[in-house]
């Protein structure tokens, strides 16, 4: 079964300071990838997919995420965090065709703190 | 501009009693999806609806009922609710049901059962 694991629950990082996000998925193929962002209070907003290709993606707000196949892993990365930034984050793995039935499976999620 | 819209925001029951949240997405999509957000579990998918008129489970179903009313709108029912259903609800929508689509999410609906 699918399953996708995001390691840290909770992260604390300084403004400015560079920030990784991990994310492990469990799937026989390589599925779809997708990190979203939830703002306290709002719904899931998408930053970047993978879905074929080149292995590092870039997204919104200045974030990227790597496909390491070997690693089965899909980590999102910022080089500089803004305070704007502190929300919760979710990694999410969709099955490739043929199995196109637009369904998610999330991860637990990790809430990102940053100080001042 | 509006997107995903759900109502209510917010709700308490009582258990046993029932209740619709209902869902509204006027980007002409074919998809939609609601998910409960549980702490520490993630975003878990309850129902979807591919297309207007068909409907399908997904991973968190029983205790649930969903109508696909049209094109735009697709309702949650909670028949009898329990404490156990407890949560944060989000619908979503998509263009089509292939994961390529990108899943637009309302703004949540926060449900307490007592």
């Amino acid at each position: 079964a699918q399953s996708v694991t995001q390691p840290d629950i909770h992260i604390t990082v300084s403004e400015g300071a560079s920030l990784e996000l991990r994310c492990n998925y469990s799937y026989g193929a390589t599925p779809y990838l997708f990190w979203y962002v939830q703002s306290p209070g709002q719904g899931l907003q998408l930053l970047l997919k993978y879905f074929s290709g080149d292995t590092l993606v870039q997204g919104i707000k200045g974030f990227e995420a790597e496909f390491k196949r070997s690693q089965s892993s899909f980590n999102l990365r910022k080089p500089s965090v803004h305070w704007s930034d502190a929300a919760e984050y979710f990694c999410a793995v969709g099955r490739p065709p043929p199995s196109n039935t637009g369904k998610l499976i999330f991860g637990q999620g990790t809430t990102l703190q940053v100080k001042p | 501009n509006a997107g995903v819209t759900q109502t209510p925001k917010f709700q308490v029951l009582k258990t046993g009693q029932s209740m619709t949240l209902q869902c509204a997405q006027d980007m002409n999509h074919n998809s939609m999806y609601w998910y409960r957000q549980d702490p520490g579990m993630g975003l878990r998918l309850i129902y979807y609806s591919a297309s207007e008129g068909t409907t399908d489970k997904g991973e968190v179903p029983n205790g649930y009922n969903v109508s696909r009313l049209n094109k735009r709108e697709f309702s949650l029912r909670l028949e009898s609710a329990a404490p156990s259903q407890t949560s944060v609800y989000f619908c979503a929508s998509s263009l089509g049901t292939g994961n390529r689509n990108t899943i637009y999410f309302g703004e949540g609906s926060w449900l307490t059962v007592v």
